[in-house]
């Protein structure tokens, strides 16, 4: 079964405004992580959130972490045209395998 | 590094066929894993390894199996090809390294089964 749900399903925004995507989950987790598929080929790692971490920064990129809520959000900054792609978010459980529950994605469109 | 790559890129079937899905990583990593990819649900776990010589079941393993035989390749097999088993079919792996790890995707293969 799907670990995550990912909302918006599809989110469509100027080049230069702020995307926010959110991800929830069922069971506790180890760490979140988020990945970016663009068409046609395989999912890249972004970044990796751990249990015990609230916030996480990567360039352009800000993750926050809420496990009372189950619930993590991906921000991407001054979006650009190359930032269209499909957002995953990612759970880890259990120990040991490093087994990964996506969710169903987020599509997002940066509109020149 | 080529990191993971997969073979074929693209493969039809007819329903019954037989195949064998091919994922190479050059990385050393002691961790693989095969996925599918239907359009609106994500990504599922179908078999992973933990290292050479073993196998696991992932969340849908039913109707395929896999072989490690080597640290760097990862078989997929489907024994008789089923139109449910159409799909884009991505290999993964990873390796713990310094407090934290990330999995590294192939490209993928398509597979339409008639």
């Amino acid at each position: 079964s799907q670990q995550g749900e990912e909302d918006p399903q599809a989110l469509s925004i100027q080049e230069g405004e702020n995307a926010t995507m959110n991800c929830s989950y069922k069971t506790s987790i180890n760490n979140l992580q988020w990945y970016r598929q663009n068409s046609g080929r395989g999912l890249v790692h972004l970044i990796l959130i751990r249990s015990n971490e609230r916030e996480k920064h990567s360039g352009r990129l800000r993750v926050t972490l809420d496990t009372s809520k189950k619930s993590s959000s991906l921000l991407i900054t001054a979006s650009r045209a190359a930032d269209t792609a499909s957002y995953f978010c990612a759970t880890e459980q259990g120990q040991g395998a490093q087994k990964l529950v996506f969710g169903q994605g987020t599509r997002l469109t940066i509109n020149p | 590094n080529a990191g993971v790559t997969q073979t074929p890129k693209f493969r039809v079937l007819k329903t019954g066929q037989s195949m064998t899905l091919l994922c190479a990583q050059d990385m050393n990593h002691e961790y693989m894993y095969w996925y599918r990819q239907d359009p609106g649900m994500g990504l599922r776990l179908i078999h992973y390894s933990v290292g050479e010589g073993t196998t696991a079941k992932g969340e849908v393993p039913d109707g395929y199996n896999v072989s490690r035989l080597k640290k760097q390749n990862f078989l997929l097999g489907l024994e008789s090809a089923a139109p449910s088993q159409t799909s884009v079919y991505f290999c993964a792996s990873s390796t713990y390294r310094g407090g934290t790890y990330e999995q590294y995707f192939g490209p993928g293969t398509r597979l339409t089964v008639t």
